[in-house]
């Protein structure tokens, strides 16, 4: 079945700091792939999404490119704030008449002044 | 904001006990979906319903049921509750029912003492 392996946190930087977060996955046919964020205390906001091969998802800063012959959606942000400390979750949505997420397991990111 | 909303927001409750979740879908979503998130098996989909149908399950307990109502919002009831079904309990709302964008609600907290 489908699945998503996702870096295990905590990750830790400093503000300004490059941040990766792997992300690699699991399916059949050609699912579409998404990044969502929790903040503490908050449920889940879709952070951006790709829903083919090269695919480049974006949005405040961050960036992840849908990777086909890797599997992979790695999520980057070239300078990181306070603000974006949270819980980063990589998730996909199979291909076809494919309906449910399948996420994978969280990374706790904390960034520090 | 996903204009998803949830209520409540936090349950506490003794096990055996049975409870009732309610979620209402962004404005003009067909399509609601329940997730649990619990530290042990993270985010799981739990069921979908479409325009007051179900339409898919998940890992979804027998004592667990859901229903969509005709003004589009949906209940997720759990009965003879246990200790191990203390999680974080998400809605999430699309236009169509597959291949569509999710939105999450804030999530209901439930505590099994």
């Amino acid at each position: 079945g489908d699945s998503v392996t996702q870096m295990e946190g905590p990750v830790t930087l400093s503000e300004e700091a490059f941040l990766t977060i792997n992300c690699t996955y699991t399916a059949t046919g050609y699912p579409s792939l998404f990044w969502y964020v929790q903040y503490p205390g908050e449920g889940l906001q879709l952070l951006l999404k790709a829903t083919k091969a090269d695919d480049k998802g974006s949005n405040k800063g961050f960036e992840a490119t849908y990777r086909k012959e890797t599997t992979s959606f790695h999520l980057e942000k070239g300078s990181v704030q306070v603000s974006d400390s949270a819980v980063y979750f990589c998730a996909l949505r199979g291909g076809g008449s494919n309906y449910k997420l399948t996420f994978g397991k969280g990374t706790l990111l904390t960034v520090n002044p | 904001d996903s204009g998803v909303t949830q209520t409540p927001k936090h349950l506490i409750t003794a096990t055996g006990q049975r409870v009732t979740l309610r979620c209402s879908p962004r404005s003009g979503d067909l399509s609601v979906y329940w997730y649990q998130q619990s530290l042990d098996q993270g985010l799981q989909f739990l069921i979908q319903y479409y325009n007051g149908e179900e339409r898919a399950k998940g890992n979804i307990l027998e004592r667990f049921s859901a229903q969509q109502f005709p003004d589009l919002h949906s209940e997720l009831n759990l009965s003879s509750l246990e200790l191990g079904d203390s999680a974080l309990y998400f809605c999430a709302s699309s236009a169509q029912p597959v291949g569509d964008t999710q939105y999450f609600g804030p999530g209901t907290r439930l505590t099994v003492l």
